[in-house]
This record gives C-alpha cells, structure tokens and sequence, in this order.
C-alpha cells in the first residue's frame, strides 16, 4: 500500500536532549513537509522540501533541523534549542509543491517533554 | 497581511441537521483554497479544493464549498450530518506567489449530537 508513515507515535524528550522524528513515504513525492499542532492554533509549517538535498524554513523552524538526503525520507530533529516542544507533529508529502494541489498525511507523532 | 480565518472555534449539530463551517481569507488574489478533516490523533484528510472555474465545488464524504470572492470566503456545507462526521476541520490556503506555501487555519471542532 502507498502512503506515508511516521515514527513514532509518541515519543518523549528529556531536558536537553535531541531527538529526531521519522516519515517515510513512498508516494514517489518530491516534496514533503512538517508541521507542528498546538490545541488552537492549527498547523504551522516548520520545514519544507521540495526536492532531494534541499529544504527551506517555515514559518517557526527555530530549534528544529531536518534533511533530504533521499526522497523518500524528510526526518525531523527537534534539538536542545526548542523549549517547547511538547505538540504533534505531523509530516506530509505531495505532488506539485507549486499548488500543494494535493498533500498526504502521515498519522502524526506526539511528542512530550518529561 | 495574508490570512486565514475560521471564525468558529467548536460546533455542535444535530444528527441530520445541515451543517456550514466558515472560512475567511485576506489577500489580495484569489489563492488556492482548500479544506482537510482530522480524526483525533490522526493526520488530516483532503476533503476538497478550489484552484479556479466554478464556485461550487464537491468533495468527498458529501461535503461541498462554495467560493464568494466578494466576501473573501470558502465556506464548507453538508445538507445532514452523520454523527462519524465529528472531527475536526481545517480550511486551507495557497496564496499564490507567497512562495505557495499551505497556511492553516486554527480549526473548529465539529461535535455531532445524536
């Protein structure tokens, strides 16, 4: 079956630590992208890629890193830098990045600090 | 300042009562306008779009949208609701030449009474 996965479904931070969140797809898209949920506040765009080996910022990528080394792979580290990290973040993938005509979401991962 | 607003934050309808989300948009085009679902915990679903052409547009799981440019919205309808239509709904927008990136609005919570 095609679509997008994510892992993983919960995950939890000590202080300081980094930890990296997966999404795989194999879609054959060739952009992906990762949003941050708070209660409210809907989604907001952290990372985006368009192709292989390229990524640009979203609206709030302060503390979080991402690469493309492959396409069907756009992993997410959520670093030390972030204080608060406590969402769900959930990765998409889609066709033409010009109209985001069309984009797939993985299930999510909720990530909590302890 | 482009953006995106759903004015209502929860809804509760009745089991067959029709049903209207609002969506509001600010800019100066018309952007690429769409609305997804969400399932708690889940990622979100695409329920339809508007790129350009007619005004009405139909989606899936019987929902519609209708585009009014003079008022700047795309509000989303369904004549009678069924109670696995509680969810959370998202309106969504591409304004073009903004380097097309898809801007959520903050939601609103549809609960179904039976």
């Amino acid at each position: 079956d095609g679509g997008i996965t994510q892992s993983p479904k919960y995950l939890f931070r000590k202080e300081g630590q980094n930890v990296t969140l997966s999404c795989e797809q194999n879609l054959n898209h060739d952009a992906m992208y990762w949003y941050r949920q708070d209660p409210g506040q809907g989604l907001r765009l952290i990372y985006y890629s368009q192709i292989v080996n390229d990524f640009q910022k979203g609206d709030i990528a302060e503390g979080y890193s991402v690469s493309r080394e492959k396409k069907e792979s756009f992993p997410l580290t959520v670093t030390s830098a972030q204080k608060n990290p406590t969402a769900f973040y959930l990765c998409a993938s889609g066709v033409r990045a010009a109209t985001n005509e069309k984009l797939f979401f993985g299930s999510g991962t909720q990530l909590s600090v302890l | 300042a482009q953006s995106v607003t759903q004015p209502d934050i929860h809804i509760t309808v009745s089991e067959g009562a029709s049903l209207e989300l609002r969506c509001n948009y600010s800019y100066g085009a018309t952007p690429y306008l769409f609305w997804y679902v969400q399932s708690p915990g889940q990622g979100l679903q695409l329920l339809l779009k508007y790129f350009s052409g007619d005004t009405l547009v139909q989606g899936i799981k019987g929902f519609e949208a209708e585009f009014k440019r003079s008022q700047s919205s795309f509000n989303l309808r369904k004549p009678s609701v069924h109670w696995s239509d509680a969810a959370e709904y998202f309106c969504a927008v591409v304004f073009t030449g903004g380097g097309n990136k898809l801007t959520f609005g903050t939601g609103t919570q549809l609960k179904v009474e039976l």
